[in-house]
């Protein structure tokens, strides 16, 4: 089973604009991943939060965690068209990682 | 971060055939691996976890009859579709974990996909 919804499913926006991106989880998680997809590719690898951290920022990206709603949020900001992605979150806990159902971006040149 | 291998990229096969999919981890130790499988413009979901030497466990729903996983090695797991079906095609994706005490413990990673089509 997945491991929450993520919202919104897709996101269309001019390249500069900020996009976010949410992610709702159901069960307790060690840390909380993101990661991005390109049509028919692997998963890259963007952001870890761990379970007592609130936020974090990594260039572009600020990742908040919000353990007593359940929910993350993703923001990227100035996009660009090279952004053009599936984005997913992963929640991990001791046994396994699951993810969210994932937000596909748009960003128009 | 450390790397995680499948082999192959993609795959194209009969109806009723079977089909091995490795996953390797080519720079640490998996004690454990996950079987992932994602189809278009889904997430991924996952279908099974194995610990090494040990018999995988499965999520409800997956038929562990038909997707055979052996993990027999700390750095390969396979998984085969076995008598596959044109509902069988899919991107699957193992991931592998270590959760001894080594360079990357208990993180998590990916491996870069095997596309199944069966005609």
């Amino acid at each position: 089973s997945q491991q929450g919804e993520e919202d919104p499913q897709a996101l269309s926006i001019q390249e500069g604009e900020n996009a976010t991106m949410n992610c709702s989880y159901k069960t307790s998680i060690n840390n909380l991943q993101w990661y991005r997809q390109n049509s028919g590719r692997g998963l890259v690898h963007l952001i870890l939060i761990r379970s007592n951290e609130r936020e974090k920022h990594s260039g572009r990206l600020r990742v908040t965690l919000d353990t007593s709603k359940k929910s993350s949020s993703l923001l990227i900001t100035a996009s660009r068209a090279a952004d053009t992605a599936s984005y997913f979150c992963a929640g991990t806990n001791n046994n396994d990682m699951r993810f969210g159902a994932g937000t596909r971006l748009t960003v128009k040149p | 971060g450390a790397v995680v291998s499948q082999h192959p990229s993609w795959v194209i096969c009969k109806s009723g055939t079977s089909v091995k999919i490795e996953c390797r981890s080519l720079d640490f130790q998996a004690t454990t691996m996950f079987w992932y499988r994602q189809f278009p413009k889904q997430s991924l979901m996952l279908m099974a976890t194995s610990n090494e030497g040990s018999k995988a466990t499965y999520e409800q729903g997956v038929e562990k009859d038909k997707f055979l996983i052996n993990h027999a090695s700390l750095t390969l797991s396979t998984l085969t579709v076995t008598s596959a079906h044109p509902e069988d095609s899919s991107f699957y994706i193992c991931s592998a974990r270590d959760r001894t005490s080594g360079r990357y413990y208990n993180e998590q990673f990916f491996g870069p996909g095997t596309r199944l089509t069966v005609l």
